[in-house]
């Protein structure tokens, strides 16, 4: 299972659109991107999850590229509570299990 | 309440003893996880299960294994605990196929 590639941390500013982007180039037809993002000593919370289209809930947007190699996870509104490691993660098959790689960290400035 | 219950959510104990972590999950879903997490990286897997007569492998199931007593209960025992199994524990369920996982709070676990 091959890992996506994100850097490795990001820096924004307070009320402020964050763009956080990611690299699945092998990604397969039927691989889901999956974002989560984890705040230190807590458990990794879900974000958004999308196939092909792009998707919207109440925590963020997911762009997804035409050819499905990068996505990027929008933040629309920055606040100092989305200051955490974001995690852009590939699940396929029939498992739905998730294969973490290393994540950006945000840092949000006020 | 938490959708996903850990126990215990810390535990100190020495190499060699048997310990078991519990989790429960109130969301009704099929599929549930076990997850390691090291200072500094990301979560690795460790078993998973699609339902009561279901157990898989993961990344990193040696000195490992889990029991799935109910569609709601998965457990992880360390048959005879060592100290690089020192690291934070997290379960987690999910509904179905390309569906969100949904994670625990974690059972902090060392091993002297």
């Amino acid at each position: 299972d091959a890992k996506t590639t994100q850097p490795n941390s990001m820096e924004s500013n307070e009320e402020e659109p964050v763009h956080l982007p990611c690299n699945h180039s092998t990604i397969s037809g039927t691989d889901y991107i999956h974002w989560y993002r984890q705040l230190p000593s807590q458990g990794p919370e879900y974000v958004i999850h999308g196939l092909t289209s792009n998707v919207n809930n109440r925590m963020a947007s997911l762009a997804i590229a035409e050819d499905r190699k990068s996505s990027t996870l929008i933040l629309h509104r920055a606040t100092l509570r989305d200051a955490a490691v974001y995690y852009c993660i590939r699940s396929g098959g029939a498992t739905n299990k998730l294969i973490f790689g290393t994540g950006t960290l945000l840092a949000v400035q006020p | 309440d938490a959708d996903v219950t850990q126990t215990p959510r810390n535990r100190i104990t020495k190499t060699g003893k048997r310990i078991m972590l519990e989790c429960s999950q109130t969301k009704g879903h099929d599929r549930m996880y076990w997850y390691r997490q090291d200072p500094g990286l990301g979560l690795r897997l460790i078993y998973y299960s699609f339902d009561v007569k279901d157990i898989n492998k993961g990344e990193i199931s040696d000195g490992y294994s889990v029991s799935r007593q109910a569609q709601a209960k998965f457990s992880l025992s360390l048959e005879s605990a060592i100290p690089n199994q020192t690291a934070l524990y997290f379960c987690a369920t999910s509904a179905r196929v390309g569906g969100g996982v949904f994670f625990g709070p974690g059972t902090r676990l060392t091993v002297l």
